[in-house]
């Protein structure tokens, strides 16, 4: 089972650079999550999808935009990258019901912006 | 919005001993999970725990949402336990925040 995959896994970026993180899951999820993770502090959330068609912020959503592709896929999108945007990204998908509500984590992004 | 506060920040521990992690809600919560965050920086699901206790091997987990906590027991600790443990909490219908974590280092 693949589960939540994101792409790429490494990724260096120039000031004011552009560039789209991808996420994808396999568990038929209604729900996805943007969370960055920033060195010796928790989760942030960035942006969320509740289902297919909607995108809601987050905590910290200034600089970031989100697009809920279709059911299986999220993608993060970095404009202009600032250097206080280098972190960890982490995409998460989570069903409904029960103990189908639990949340689930991809291998996280380690973006850093020069 | 909703705080997570978890206790103690840092704790180290001889392998072999016990511990128990403290997560603190300031609000109603729909469900609660704890997740451990390895030296590589995997997030692994330990426990869906929205109310109750169960348990896992050598970890242990309860939930008492009436009072806004949850506790994580770790029982004759392993160098493999090292890392960060996190709650997380669904406040609302969508929202998934994370607690402050908890850093464990187990010494041999």
């Amino acid at each position: 089972n693949a589960g939540v995959t994101q792409t790429p896994k490494f990724q260096v970026l120039k000031t004011g650079q552009s560039m789209t993180l991808q996420c994808a899951q396999d568990m038929n999820h209604n729900s996805m999550y943007w969370y960055r993770q920033d060195p010796g502090m928790g989760l942030r959330l960035i942006y969320y999808s509740a289902s297919e068609g909607t995108t809601d912020k987050g905590e910290v959503p200034n600089g970031y935009n989100v697009s809920r592709l279709n059911k299986r896929e999220f993608s993060l999108r970095l404009e202009s990258a600032a250097p206080s945007q280098t972190s960890v990204y982490f995409c998460a998908s989570r069903g409904t019901g029960g103990r189908g509500t639990e949340a689930f984590f991809g291998q996280g992004t380690r973006l850093t912006v020069v | 919005g909703i705080q997570v506060e978890q206790s103690p920040p840092d704790l180290i521990l001889q392998e072999g001993a016990n511990s128990t992690l403290r997560c603190n809600f300031s609000d109603s919560v729909n469900n609660l999970q704890w997740f451990h965050q390895n030296p590589w920086g995997q997030l692994i699901n330990l426990f869906y725990i929205p109310s109750g206790t169960k348990q896992n091997g050598r970890l242990s987990a309860t939930t008492v949402a009436t009072e806004r906590y949850s506790l994580l027991y770790i029982s004759s600790s392993q160098t493999t336990d090292s890392g960060v443990y996190f709650c997380a909490v669904r406040a609302g219908t969508y929202k998934y925040i994370f607690g402050t974590g908890t850093r464990l280092k187990v010494l041999a």
